[in-house]
């Protein structure tokens, strides 16, 4: 098993930009979540889905943030426009929904706004 | 709203010294606690998943206690190695939502 796949690993990009994190959960994960790390604030979640359905975006910092999960295999997160404040890691994880199963995390996205 | 801390922030040891990590979160109705280990610049890797019924949970050189009723989780190392540098984060899934939070973390290095 290839594990939670993360694309682009590194990504810089100048404010205004909009940006694009993609993730691939494992095989047979239905429950999907991103996360935002930053040194400051540590892990964050952003939001997350069961069944490619979001349950829980209360994390998501503000409107140009948005997320979505076309399929079970795929999910995005985007930031439209992005700004410096915006710059931290950027994990994706997967789970078995409803277990007591730990999730497992991707490596990260790491996101420079300058 | 739960929130998670730990202390030290960061930890240095000599090689072969046994040492405890601390973490403690202010609601007690929760589901399980996890311990994570971050290496620099990777996702995170499971440890330890003590469920809420649970007292301990061993791996190795490494045991987790839970104390619920006082808030409160410890991650013991045994003989620690210099491969144990990491951070270790502990996680607290609250209630029967999937929504975890996270501690900040302890930063520990493992001197040769």
């Amino acid at each position: 098993d290839a594990g939670v796949i993360q694309s682009p690993r590194h990504e810089v990009t100048e404010m205004g930009q909009e940006v694009t994190l993609r993730c691939k959960p494992i095989s047979g994960h239905n429950s999907l979540f991103w996360y935002r790390q930053t040194m400051m604030r540590g892990l964050e979640l952003l939001i997350y889905f069961n069944n490619n359905v979001p349950i829980d975006d209360s994390g998501m910092p503000e409107d140009r943030f948005s997320a979505k999960m076309p399929n079970a295999s795929f999910s995005t997160l985007k930031i439209q426009p992005s700004e410096p404040r915006d710059s931290a890691v950027y994990f994706c994880a997967s789970k078995i929904a409803g277990g007591q199963e730990t999730q497992y995390f991707g490596p990260g996205t790491r996101l420079l706004v300058l | 709203k739960q929130e998670v801390t730990q202390i030290p922030a960061a930890l240095s040891v000599p090689e072969g010294e046994n040492l405890v990590l601390n973490c403690s979160f202010t609601d007690s109705a929760i589901y399980n606690l996890q311990w994570f280990r971050q290496d620099p610049g990777k996702g995170l890797t499971s440890l330890l998943l003590i469920q809420s019924s649970q007292r301990e949970q061993t791996s190795g050189r490494l045991n987790a206690s839970l104390d619920k009723s006082s808030g409160r989780s410890t991650l013991y190392i045994a003989a620690s190695q210099p491969g144990d540098s990491a951070t270790y984060l502990c996680a607290v899934r609250t209630g029967g939502y999937q929504k975890v939070t996270f501690g900040i973390g302890t930063k520990l290095q493992v001197i040769p």
